[in-house]
């Protein structure tokens, strides 16, 4: 079965730390964008971040130098490491599938066709 | 990046249509025809209802299309029904591999 299946939510101290895993199963992992996406009450969804199948990564400003994400191909899984965590990165997190580039180094969508069923972080004192 | 301001909130009478919109600036939704919609009920994922502006994927009712007219992209849903009650967000991509979501937006069917 195709399908992202998120873990490690869970409920953090303000400046503490937390790693969301997120395992693929059904396709070929490797060569696909993968990113994470988080929704809150307040602002709805939000990209947060994405690595691409060469290990090039991208985040949203606020979370930079704060967040890191990672992926293990071998393992069909992504990772994020979250640090510095603030009130404010209270959410639940989906990993999401992008697109990839085929043989002729097209690249094949720009949007979210896979979703994981998300995993709940909550930052509190 | 900011978000792209959606309307909080959509309502209209099963059968009859309703029209999101969705502004953004030259730098996203203006650059780019790489417009996708996502509905999500709640507790549950995002579901990819529109992509590339106007296209639906395999299994999307066709009640639901997209379109895009300068800067500003807009989702239509058709035939209002129950179930459409969500909530609805666009997405543009932003360049560098970046990628801005809507505020979205919530459909009540009255």
């Amino acid at each position: 079965e195709v399908q992202l299946v998120e873990s490690g939510g869970g409920l953090a101290q303000p400046g503490g730390s937390l790693r969301l895993s997120c395992a693929a199963s059904g396709f070929t992992f490797s060569i696909y964008d993968l990113h994470w996406v988080r929704h809150t009450a307040g602002k709805g969804l939000e990209w947060v971040s994405s690595i691409g199948s060469a290990d090039d990564t991208y985040y949203e400003d606020s979370v930079k130098g704060r967040f890191t994400i990672s992926r293990e191909n071998a393992e069909n899984s992504l990772y994020l490491q979250m640090n510095s965590l603030r009130v404010g990165d209270t959410a639940v997190y989906y990993c999401a599938r992008g697109g990839y580039f085929d043989g002729s180094n097209s690249y094949s969508h720009w949007y979210f066709d896979l979703w994981g069923r998300g995993t709940l972080v909550t930052v509190s004192a | 990046q900011s978000a792209l301001t959606q309307p909080a909130s959509v309502s209209g009478s099963p059968g009859q249509s309703i029209t999101i919109s969705c502004p953004g600036i030259s730098s996203d939704v203006g650059s780019y025809n790489l417009i996708s919609w996502y509905q999500q009920h709640p507790g549950k994922a995002p579901k990819l209802l529109i992509f590339e502006g106007s296209k639906r994927p395999s299994g999307v009712s066709y009640r639901f299309s997209g379109s895009k007219s300068g800067n500003t992209a807009s989702l239509t849903i058709s035939g209002l029904q129950a179930e459409d009650e969500a909530d609805y967000y666009c997405c543009s991509y932003a360049g560098s591999s970046t990628y801005v979501f809507g505020t979205g937006t919530k459909v009540t069917v009255l």
